[in-house]
């Protein structure tokens, strides 16, 4: 079974600070891999959904940017923080291709000042 | 707009009881599933059920789908103090690129 490893666990960031987390899976390859954000108390959103190396697309426009630099990578992105991206964020990993049952990592909850 | 969302926002009940959780939706779908996501955790995927279903059980869990209403419960039996979490519905009708999440319904189960 795939495992997935986010980092950092949590950040205390300043507006105006660039932010970047990342997502590791392990035990699956070319897997389909997802960002989701969550405020507090709040719904999951998707952001981006990447199907292979290289290739991130766009679910919304949240001032944020995705890349898939490795097989087992994905990386979420901002040079500009903003107190709205603060939250919950969390990478996804489904099962197979073309399946929609994923696996979540733990999360990393950042906290923007 | 909401593709998917729950009916109540919260629940509280005793442990052993059982309780139900509502979710409906408003496209066609291919899947549903009910994810739970315990405080401070990721969601973990409960229950997978697909358009042509209508029951799936894992446990002591069962979920429904009806899809000429377009809903879908979640029943827990016997409850445990670790069911204490929230409960989503998701939806899905793109190949899996894209699972979306209900509003959720936070249950607290009480010793």
């Amino acid at each position: 079974a795939q495992t997935i490893h986010q980092w950092p666990v949590a950040e205390i960031k300043a507006v105006g600070s660039p932010l970047s987390l990342g997502c590791t899976i392990k035990g699956k390859s070319s897997p389909n891999l997802y960002w989701y954000w969550q405020a507090t108390g709040g719904t999951l959103q998707q952001l981006f959904y990447s199907i292979t190396v290289g290739q991130v697309e766009s679910v919304v426009q949240l001032n944020l940017s995705a890349s898939r630099p490795k097989d087992d990578q994905f990386i979420l992105s901002t040079e500009k923080l903003l107190l709205s991206h603060s939250g919950f964020y969390l990478c996804a990993c489904a099962r197979d291709r073309g399946a929609s049952d994923y696996t979540f990592g733990s999360g990393t909850r950042l906290l923007v000042i | 707009s909401q593709l998917a969302e729950e009916n109540l926002w919260a629940l509280s009940v005793h442990e052993g009881e059982s309780v139900t959780v509502n979710c409906s939706y408003k496209t066609s779908i291919t899947a549903l599933q009910w994810y739970r996501q315990k405080s401070g955790e990721g969601p973990a995927q409960l229950i997978l059920i697909r358009s042509n279903e209508r029951e799936k059980r894992n446990g002591r869990l069962r979920a429904t789908l009806d899809t000429s209403s377009q809903s879908s419960s979640l029943s827990i039996t016997a409850t445990r103090c670790e069911d204490t979490a929230v409960y989503f519905c998701a939806t899905d009708r793109n190949m899996g690129y894209k699972l979306t999440f209900g509003t959720g319904t936070s249950l607290l189960v009480d010793p």
